[in-house]
């Protein structure tokens, strides 16, 4: 089992609907959260980050985090094809230690 | 605020030759990573920093990889010799609070080996 699974994709979204992106994670104790979007050629984007149980919202993004559950999802809303990108899930196992998930491809078709 | 810098974007070596990659982090950053990524993967750490300390270099292949950040700030990552193997992506990232906060990457490396 990978400490950081994400479904591969291609994840294909029609243009102004919305993307749902899962992670799961493997380490209970894990205490942070990121999503990062890299689009291709190019280095990963922080984009959101979460700590704590619930959702956070910043535009048309929001993150999900059940430490329960262990999973940590990323929604886009209104999805645009800029918003065609790999997007990675990165968990903070313990103090200092990130491990990074293989990322999710998704394409916003008009 | 500057990002973090790295150079250079693109390196072309034959085998066996040696190789450096330099970054310079975020103003303020004590926090300095050195991954490794392959296409199609997530990024892997290579050794992460906490000012001039080396605080985790288990991942490093020390027979070839060697890195240093001598004065804390800018850091240079050396192979020394390159394999075929080492073509990827090599990106520095940097964070003010290396325990458990943001990362932020720089542009990488991308090393083919020939």
């Amino acid at each position: 089992q990978k400490e950081v699974e994400q479904n591969s994709g291609p994840l294909s979204v029609p243009e102004g609907a919305i993307a749902s992106l899962n992670c799961t994670y493997s380490d209970r104790g894990s205490q942070s959260f990121f999503w990062y979007r890299q689009y291709s050629g190019k280095s990963p984007e922080l984009i959101m980050s979460i700590y704590s149980n619930g959702d956070k919202e910043d535009g048309r993004f929001t993150a999900q985090l059940n430490k329960a559950s262990q999973y940590v999802s990323l929604l886009i809303r209104d999805s645009q094809p800029s918003d065609s990108a790999t997007y990675l899930c990165a968990v903070n196992k313990a103090w200092g230690k990130f491990q990074f998930g293989a990322g999710t491809q998704v394409v916003v078709t008009p | 605020e500057a990002g973090v810098v790295q150079s250079p974007r693109y390196k072309i070596i034959e085998k066996k030759q040696p190789v450096a990659f330099w970054c310079n982090p975020i103003s303020g950053h004590n926090t300095l990573y050195w991954y490794l990524q392959n296409l199609g993967q997530g990024p892997e750490l290579l050794i992460r920093y906490e000012n001039e300390e080396a605080v985790d270099d288990s991942q490093l292949p020390k027979d070839r990889f060697s890195a240093e950040r001598l004065k804390g700030v800018d850091s240079t990552l050396k192979i020394q010799p390159a394999e075929l193997g080492d073509s990827a992506v090599y990106l520095c990232a940097s964070s003010l609070e290396g325990g458990v906060g943001e990362q932020f990457f720089g542009p990488g490396t991308r090393l083919t080996v020939l």
